[in-house]
């Protein structure tokens, strides 16, 4: 629909789990980034990747680990996680990184911590 | 501090009807502003942006919003409301901050339009 997939789009995993999910973009874009979507809160800025390169962490806990191989792919590694991580996570792509050009979302992956 | 404030968990109106969805912000120097929407179990869509010019701004779907440089706002409009408008409504700001672009969301609006 806008260009940029996830998988999957919905998981579920104990906290002793490792899972990763996955993001591509189609658009030729050239900064991707990772955000959560809880509940009544505002969406949370995790992790910008621009040219391949990490240039924003907003003090995300390390049990979130990103990997950025190639402009089109984008991956979020999870390990350890606890139930408050339960969330709506949501990828997105932009040419340039922010500024006057807008990001386009994938449609989310749900993620559930029992 | 930069934020972005929608003072409305909920907007509801009836089909047909005009409807506005508030948007103020709060960032120093000159801020891009964009609305998205977001669909039950779908990615937010980009609606529209306002970067230089014209205050008003055009966007998808018949949506229109007005930039008020002296009340800091940014109200989504639409002259006649379709029940398949209804959707999660983001308000969002491009401020320059800490060597780099942030995209700074409001908490965002549902829009409920009744039959």
């Amino acid at each position: 629909e806008t260009g940029v997939t996830q998988t999957p789009r919905h998981l579920v995993m104990g906290m002793t789990n490792k899972k990763s999910l996955k993001c591509e973009q189609h658009l030729g874009h050239n900064a991707m980034y990772w955000y959560k979507q809880s509940a009544k809160k505002p969406l949370e800025l995790m992790f910008v990747y621009s040219l391949e390169e990490r240039v924003e962490n907003n003090s995300v806990p390390s049990r979130f680990s990103p990997e950025c191989p190639n402009s089109s792919h984008l991956f979020l590694h999870l390990h350890t996680l606890q139930p408050e991580d339960s969330a709506l996570y949501l990828c997105a792509s932009s040419q340039d990184q922010g500024g006057v050009n807008e990001q386009f979302f994938g449609p989310g992956t749900r993620l559930t911590v029992l | 501090a930069q934020s972005v404030a929608q003072p409305e968990d909920q907007v509801n109106v009836a089909e047909g009807n005009p409807l506005t969805v508030k948007c103020t912000y709060s960032v120093s120097g000159n801020p891009y502003l964009f609305w998205y929407v977001q669909y039950p179990n779908r990615g937010l869509q980009f609606l529209l942006k306002y970067i230089t010019g014209d205050n008003l701004v055009k966007g998808s779907y018949g949506f229109e919003a007005e930039f008020n440089k002296s009340q800091t706002s940014f109200h989504l409009k639409k002259p006649s409301a379709l029940v398949s408008d209804s959707a999660l409504y983001f308000c969002a700001v491009s401020n320059f901050m800490d060597s780099s672009y942030k995209l700074i969301f409001g908490s965002g609006t549902r829009l409920l339009v009744r039959p």
